[in-house]
């Protein structure tokens, strides 16, 4: 079975930009997160959405949305761009019957704001 | 609030060497999910172990097992036999019981691992 997959795997903006993000979850995987990587914050948990209703939301600016499809794949967009917001941003599913609560992770999207 | 303390930042050991690496955590609940985590070079999180509250029986793969204890809300990571593709950094994570469907993972700061030659 194909892992998550996360689209592009590295971005250059500058301020003021936006950016959208993609994840393909893994096949059956209903739910969905985001977390920010960064260095000073270490991992924060974004958002998690389920049958294309956002269930949790992190302590995230209005600027960072998200949202899901029909098929489950998710796509997160980040509008005005700061620099701190330069970051891998990481997707995860979960879902499968046996282990309905545990996140398996993408290889990440690099933000990187100038 | 819960919070996931790593204590260790780093640690280095010599390969085939037994390593412990530790995490404690905060909370008022009563069933909920650990997970131990590790993010290489590469920056592929791959989850390493789980381990459910509300059962005694601590968790194991293969190499890999930990010591949970409840009461001392502690959930340490016993990696045996160190290889050295074990090198990255190991995440502790605290999920909620699912039952109030908040789904989100709340971190540690992360042990950078590292096994030398």
């Amino acid at each position: 079975k194909a892992g998550v997959t996360q689209t592009p795997r590295y971005l250059i903006k500058t301020r003021g930009q936006q950016v959208t993000l993609s994840c393909s979850p893994i096949s059956g995987h209903r739910s969905v997160s985001w977390y920010q990587q960064t260095p000073g914050q270490g991992l924060q948990f974004l958002f998690e959405y389920f049958s294309e209703t956002q269930r949790n939301k992190g302590n995230f600016p209005g600027r960072f949305s998200g949202r899901q499809f029909s098929n489950s794949r998710s796509e997160m967009n980040v509008s005005t761009l700061e620099l701190g917001d330069s970051a891998l941003y990481l997707c995860a599913s979960s879902g499968s019957r046996e282990l309905k609560e545990t996140q398996y992770f993408g290889p990440g999207t690099r933000l990187l704001v100038l | 609030a819960q919070t996931v303390t790593q204590s260790q930042p780093e640690m280095s050991v010599q390969e085939a060497e037994t390593v412990t690496l530790s995490c404690t955590y905060d909370t008022s609940e009563n069933n909920y999910y650990l997970f131990w985590y590790k993010q290489p070079p590469s920056r592929q999180m791959i989850l390493v172990i789980r381990q459910e509250a509300y059962k005694q029986q601590n968790a194991t793969e293969n190499r890999f097992s930990v010591n949970f204890q409840k009461a001392a809300k502690s959930f340490s990571l016993k990696i045996s036999d160190s290889q050295l593709g074990d090198t990255a950094m190991y995440f502790c994570a605290f999920m909620h019981d699912m039952t109030d469907s908040n789904y989100q993972l709340i971190w540690g700061a992360g042990t950078k691992l590292i096994i030398k030659p």
